[in-house]
C-alpha cells in the first residue's frame, strides 16, 4: 500500500547545528506523488513547509530543504542552522489522487539554546 | 496567514451519543477534508467534498459518520451514534483546489473527541 516512514523522535539538537530529519514513502497506488513536508508549530494548525511535485527536484524553505529521491524513495528534510523557533512537529507526507493526503507519523523537533 | 478555525477543541461523550464536529474553512476555498489521527498513529484522510458532494472517502468514513456544509456555513462531520474506537483528534483542511498537483492544504488545530 501507501505508506510514509520517518525518523521516529523526539529529535533534539541544539541552536544552530544541522539538521536532518528522515523520510521514506512507499507508493503503490501511484507513479509519481507529489511530497510535503508540513509542520505544526505550538498552537497552530498543521501547515504547508514545502512540497515539490517533480523526481530529482529540490524544495526549500525557511531554510529547509528536501530533496525528491525516486530511486530511494526518499524526502528527507534538511537544516544546516536550526533556530529555537524551528521548535515543532514536522511530517512528511504524499498526495494520492484528489488530495489525499498519506502522513508519516510525525517528528517532534526540540532546539534547544 | 490564512486560517482554519475548528469547534469544539474538545469534545467529552458517551458511547451511542452523536456529536458534530464544527470546521469553518478559509473563506474563499471550495474543497474542504477531514482527517482522523488515534493517539500515536499517523494521520489519516476521512474524506473530501466539493460543491456540495463527497468526492472521496475512506474506509474509516464507516456509515456513521456524514459531512455536509449547509449554505456555505461551518463544514460539519457528524458521527452518529458514536463508538469507542472513534476516539480520536479530527483535523479539518480546506484547499482552494482541488487535484493531485498543489498541496495546499490548510489545516485547523483539531477537535479532540472522547467517547466514554
Amino acid at each position: 500500500g501507501d505508506s510514509v516512514t520517518q525518523t521516529e523522535g523526539p529529535v533534539t539538537v541544539s541552536e544552530s547545528e544541522s539538521l536532518i530529519i528522515n523520510c521514506t514513502y512507499s507508493a503503490t497506488s501511484i507513479a509519481y506523488p507529489n511530497l510535503f513536508w508540513y509542520v505544526r508549530y505550538p498552537g497552530e494548525g498543521l501547515q504547508l513547509l514545502l512540497k515539490v511535485i517533480t523526481a530529482g527536484q529540490k524544495g526549500s524553505s525557511r531554510g529547509f530543504e528536501a530533496t525528491y529521491n525516486k530511486e530511494t524513495t526518499s524526502f528527507h528534510l534538511q537544516k544546516a542552522s536550526v533556530q529555537e523557533s524551528d521548535s515543532a512537529v514536522y511530517y512528511c507526507a504524499l498526495a494520492l489522487s484528489g488530495q489525499k493526503l498519506v502522513f508519516g507519523q510525525g517528528t517532534i523537533l526540540k532546539v534547544y539554546l | 496567514g490564512p486560517k482554519v478555525l475548528q469547534i469544539p477543541s474538545h469534545q467529552i461523550i458517551d458511547m451511542g451519543q452523536m456529536v458534530t464536529l464544527n470546521c469553518d474553512p478559509v473563506s474563499n476555498h471550495l474543497y474542504f477534508y477531514w482527517y482522523k489521527q488515534i493517539l500515536g498513529q499517523q494521520m489519516e484522510f476521512l474524506v473530501n467534498f466539493y460543491n456540495g458532494k463527497v468526492m472521496e472517502k475512506s474506509k474509516l468514513f464507516k456509515d456513521q459518520f456524514s459531512v455536509e456544509r449547509p449554505d456555505g456555513s461551518y463544514f460539519t462531520l457528524k458521527i452518529q451514534p458514536t463508538a469507542l474506537e472513534d476516539s480520536a483528534v479530527y483535523f479539518c483542511a480546506s484547499s482552494l483546489y482541488g487535484g493531485q498537483d498543489t498541496g495546499q492544504l490548510y489545516f485547523g488545530e483539531g477537535s479532540k473527541l472522547t467517547v466514554l
